[in-house]
Protein backbone atom coordinates (compact mmCIF):
# COMPACT_ATOMS: atom_id res chain seq x y z
CA UNK A 1 0.00 0.00 0.00
CA UNK A 2 1.11 3.51 -1.18
CA UNK A 3 0.99 5.96 1.66
CA UNK A 4 1.46 9.48 1.32
CA UNK A 5 1.89 11.48 4.75
CA UNK A 6 1.08 15.21 4.97
CA UNK A 7 2.33 17.82 7.68
CA UNK A 8 1.57 19.88 9.14
CA UNK A 9 -1.89 18.46 9.90
CA UNK A 10 -3.27 21.74 10.72
CA UNK A 11 -2.06 25.08 10.35
CA UNK A 12 -3.42 28.38 11.97
CA UNK A 13 -1.44 31.76 11.07
CA UNK A 14 -1.93 35.27 10.35
CA UNK A 15 -2.74 36.97 7.37
CA UNK A 16 0.82 37.81 5.49
CA UNK A 17 2.53 35.26 6.78
CA UNK A 18 4.50 32.25 4.76
CA UNK A 19 4.09 28.74 5.31
CA UNK A 20 4.98 25.51 4.04
CA UNK A 21 2.95 22.66 3.57
CA UNK A 22 4.75 18.81 2.99
CA UNK A 23 4.02 15.70 1.58
CA UNK A 24 6.21 12.71 1.63
CA UNK A 25 6.01 9.11 0.94
CA UNK A 26 8.76 6.05 0.46
CA UNK A 27 6.95 5.16 -3.11
CA UNK A 28 7.93 7.15 -6.54
CA UNK A 29 4.52 8.86 -8.41
CA UNK A 30 4.60 9.07 -11.83
CA UNK A 31 2.77 12.55 -10.67
CA UNK A 32 1.64 14.44 -7.88
CA UNK A 33 -1.35 16.69 -7.73
CA UNK A 34 -2.56 19.22 -5.13
CA UNK A 35 -5.77 19.95 -3.97
CA UNK A 36 -7.82 22.54 -2.03
CA UNK A 37 -11.05 21.44 -0.84
CA UNK A 38 -13.09 24.32 1.17
CA UNK A 39 -16.40 23.15 3.69
CA UNK A 40 -19.34 21.67 2.16
CA UNK A 41 -17.44 21.14 -0.92
CA UNK A 42 -15.05 18.29 -3.24
CA UNK A 43 -11.45 19.55 -3.42
CA UNK A 44 -10.39 21.20 -6.46
CA UNK A 45 -7.33 20.53 -8.32
CA UNK A 46 -4.46 23.14 -7.84
CA UNK A 47 -1.84 21.68 -9.79
CA UNK A 48 -0.18 18.62 -11.10
CA UNK A 49 3.50 17.98 -11.50
CA UNK A 50 5.37 15.28 -13.26
CA UNK A 51 8.78 15.54 -13.53
CA UNK A 52 11.10 15.31 -10.66
CA UNK A 53 12.33 18.73 -9.25
CA UNK A 54 10.00 20.35 -11.05
CA UNK A 55 8.52 24.22 -9.93
CA UNK A 56 5.53 25.00 -10.76
CA UNK A 57 3.61 28.78 -9.45
CA UNK A 58 0.39 29.41 -9.00
CA UNK A 59 0.35 33.32 -7.92
CA UNK A 60 1.48 33.28 -4.43
CA UNK A 61 1.95 28.99 -4.22
CA UNK A 62 4.88 27.63 -5.06
CA UNK A 63 4.57 23.70 -5.70
CA UNK A 64 7.80 21.50 -6.24
CA UNK A 65 8.02 17.93 -6.90
CA UNK A 66 11.14 16.21 -5.23
CA UNK A 67 13.93 14.92 -7.76
CA UNK A 68 13.60 11.04 -6.94
CA UNK A 69 9.14 11.83 -7.17
CA UNK A 70 8.45 10.13 -3.79
CA UNK A 71 7.81 14.20 -2.13
CA UNK A 72 6.07 17.59 -2.34
CA UNK A 73 5.83 20.54 -1.05
CA UNK A 74 3.63 23.32 -1.17
CA UNK A 75 4.69 26.88 -0.10
CA UNK A 76 2.36 29.64 0.26
CA UNK A 77 3.19 33.52 0.36
CA UNK A 78 1.77 36.13 2.29
CA UNK A 79 -1.02 33.94 2.92
CA UNK A 80 -4.10 35.57 3.19
CA UNK A 81 -7.94 34.29 4.58
CA UNK A 82 -8.83 33.23 0.78
CA UNK A 83 -6.08 30.78 1.12
CA UNK A 84 -8.17 28.99 4.42
CA UNK A 85 -8.85 25.68 3.39
CA UNK A 86 -7.82 21.90 3.49
CA UNK A 87 -4.90 21.18 1.49
CA UNK A 88 -4.80 17.81 0.03
CA UNK A 89 -1.35 15.93 -2.00
CA UNK A 90 -2.58 13.27 -4.45
CA UNK A 91 0.26 10.48 -5.89
CA UNK A 92 -0.74 8.78 -9.04
CA UNK A 93 1.44 5.56 -10.15
CA UNK A 94 1.10 2.46 -11.81
CA UNK A 95 -2.68 1.73 -12.88
CA UNK A 96 -4.22 2.14 -9.28
CA UNK A 97 -6.09 5.32 -8.80
CA UNK A 98 -4.75 8.27 -6.88
CA UNK A 99 -3.48 7.71 -3.60
CA UNK A 100 -4.56 10.85 -1.28
CA UNK A 101 -2.79 11.81 1.68
CA UNK A 102 -4.57 12.95 4.85
CA UNK A 103 -4.52 16.14 4.19
CA UNK A 104 -3.44 19.94 6.36
CA UNK A 105 -6.06 22.13 7.52
CA UNK A 106 -4.97 25.69 6.87
CA UNK A 107 -6.55 28.63 8.48
CA UNK A 108 -5.64 32.18 7.61
CA UNK A 109 -6.42 34.70 10.38
CA UNK A 110 -7.14 38.36 9.69
CA UNK B 1 -21.56 21.45 -18.24
CA UNK B 2 -22.78 20.55 -14.78
CA UNK B 3 -19.20 18.18 -13.92
CA UNK B 4 -19.98 15.63 -11.53
CA UNK B 5 -23.31 15.61 -10.11
CA UNK B 6 -24.14 13.34 -6.90
CA UNK B 7 -27.36 12.69 -5.57
CA UNK B 8 -28.68 12.74 -2.71
CA UNK B 9 -26.92 15.39 -0.94
CA UNK B 10 -28.25 14.44 2.53
CA UNK B 11 -29.42 11.33 4.03
CA UNK B 12 -30.30 9.64 6.97
CA UNK B 13 -30.41 6.42 7.52
CA UNK B 14 -31.52 3.28 10.58
CA UNK B 15 -28.53 0.61 10.74
CA UNK B 16 -29.79 -2.19 8.60
CA UNK B 17 -31.41 -0.07 5.49
CA UNK B 18 -29.97 -0.02 2.68
CA UNK B 19 -29.50 2.72 -0.26
CA UNK B 20 -27.72 3.77 -3.21
CA UNK B 21 -25.80 6.68 -3.96
CA UNK B 22 -25.67 8.10 -7.32
CA UNK B 23 -23.72 9.76 -9.09
CA UNK B 24 -23.11 10.79 -13.44
CA UNK B 25 -20.66 12.88 -15.24
CA UNK B 26 -21.22 14.90 -18.53
CA UNK B 27 -17.33 15.15 -19.29
CA UNK B 28 -16.88 11.65 -21.12
CA UNK B 29 -14.61 10.59 -18.82
CA UNK B 30 -13.53 6.97 -19.01
CA UNK B 31 -12.43 6.72 -15.39
CA UNK B 32 -15.08 7.25 -12.07
CA UNK B 33 -14.32 7.14 -8.37
CA UNK B 34 -15.96 6.59 -4.75
CA UNK B 35 -14.44 7.52 -1.90
CA UNK B 36 -15.61 8.64 1.96
CA UNK B 37 -14.12 11.64 3.77
CA UNK B 38 -14.27 10.88 7.71
CA UNK B 39 -13.10 14.27 10.27
CA UNK B 40 -9.60 14.84 10.44
CA UNK B 41 -9.04 12.47 7.58
CA UNK B 42 -7.92 12.89 3.61
CA UNK B 43 -9.90 10.82 0.60
CA UNK B 44 -10.01 7.13 1.34
CA UNK B 45 -10.98 5.41 -2.14
CA UNK B 46 -13.99 2.82 -1.63
CA UNK B 47 -13.79 1.42 -5.33
CA UNK B 48 -13.06 2.76 -8.66
CA UNK B 49 -14.11 1.79 -12.26
CA UNK B 50 -10.80 2.74 -14.45
CA UNK B 51 -13.59 2.12 -17.71
CA UNK B 52 -16.92 1.02 -18.53
CA UNK B 53 -17.21 -2.83 -17.64
CA UNK B 54 -14.87 -2.68 -14.71
CA UNK B 55 -14.82 -2.17 -11.68
CA UNK B 56 -11.80 -2.26 -8.71
CA UNK B 57 -11.89 -2.60 -5.13
CA UNK B 58 -9.96 0.29 -2.98
CA UNK B 59 -8.39 0.85 0.26
CA UNK B 60 -11.81 0.51 2.33
CA UNK B 61 -14.46 -1.81 0.29
CA UNK B 62 -16.12 -3.66 2.82
CA UNK B 63 -20.05 -2.68 3.45
CA UNK B 64 -20.04 -1.69 -0.33
CA UNK B 65 -21.00 -2.69 -3.84
CA UNK B 66 -20.45 -0.64 -7.01
CA UNK B 67 -22.40 -0.43 -10.34
CA UNK B 68 -20.71 1.35 -13.39
CA UNK B 69 -24.09 1.97 -15.38
CA UNK B 70 -22.80 3.28 -18.40
CA UNK B 71 -20.14 5.59 -19.13
CA UNK B 72 -21.58 8.53 -17.45
CA UNK B 73 -22.65 7.06 -14.43
CA UNK B 74 -21.19 5.30 -11.47
CA UNK B 75 -23.52 3.93 -7.98
CA UNK B 76 -22.40 3.03 -4.51
CA UNK B 77 -24.92 0.61 -2.68
CA UNK B 78 -24.81 0.73 1.35
CA UNK B 79 -26.94 -2.89 1.70
CA UNK B 80 -27.06 -3.24 5.36
CA UNK B 81 -25.84 0.18 6.53
CA UNK B 82 -23.55 0.35 9.93
CA UNK B 83 -22.98 3.46 12.35
CA UNK B 84 -19.27 3.08 10.53
CA UNK B 85 -20.76 4.11 7.47
CA UNK B 86 -21.19 7.62 8.65
CA UNK B 87 -19.23 10.01 6.29
CA UNK B 88 -18.94 12.12 3.34
CA UNK B 89 -19.08 10.23 0.50
CA UNK B 90 -17.31 12.02 -2.84
CA UNK B 91 -18.03 10.68 -6.23
CA UNK B 92 -15.10 11.67 -8.53
CA UNK B 93 -13.88 11.05 -12.69
CA UNK B 94 -11.01 12.04 -14.90
CA UNK B 95 -10.03 11.69 -18.20
CA UNK B 96 -7.58 8.42 -17.24
CA UNK B 97 -6.74 6.42 -14.48
CA UNK B 98 -3.32 5.27 -12.82
CA UNK B 99 0.04 6.54 -13.67
CA UNK B 100 -1.86 8.74 -16.81
CA UNK B 101 -4.44 10.52 -14.43
CA UNK B 102 -3.76 14.35 -14.27
CA UNK B 103 -6.77 15.72 -12.68
CA UNK B 104 -10.09 14.39 -11.02
CA UNK B 105 -13.02 15.86 -11.11
CA UNK B 106 -15.25 15.79 -7.78
CA UNK B 107 -19.05 16.17 -6.98
CA UNK B 108 -20.18 17.96 -4.30
CA UNK B 109 -20.26 15.06 -1.42
CA UNK B 110 -23.44 12.88 0.00
CA UNK B 111 -23.49 13.67 3.87
CA UNK B 112 -24.52 10.46 5.33
CA UNK B 113 -25.60 9.73 9.15
CA UNK B 114 -26.16 6.59 9.92
CA UNK B 115 -28.03 5.80 13.67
Amino acid sequence: TQLLEQSPQFLSIQEGENLTVYCNSSSVFSSLQWYRQEPGEGPVLLVTVVTGGEVKKLKRLTFQFGDARKDSSLHITAAQPGDTGLYLCAGAAGRRALTFGSGTRLQVQP
Amino acid sequence: NAGVTQTPKFQVLKTGQSMTLQCAQDMNHNSMYWYRQDPGMGLRLIYYSASEGTTDKGEVPNGYNVSRLNKREFSLRLESAAPSQTSVYFCASSELSGAYSREQFFGPGTRLTVL
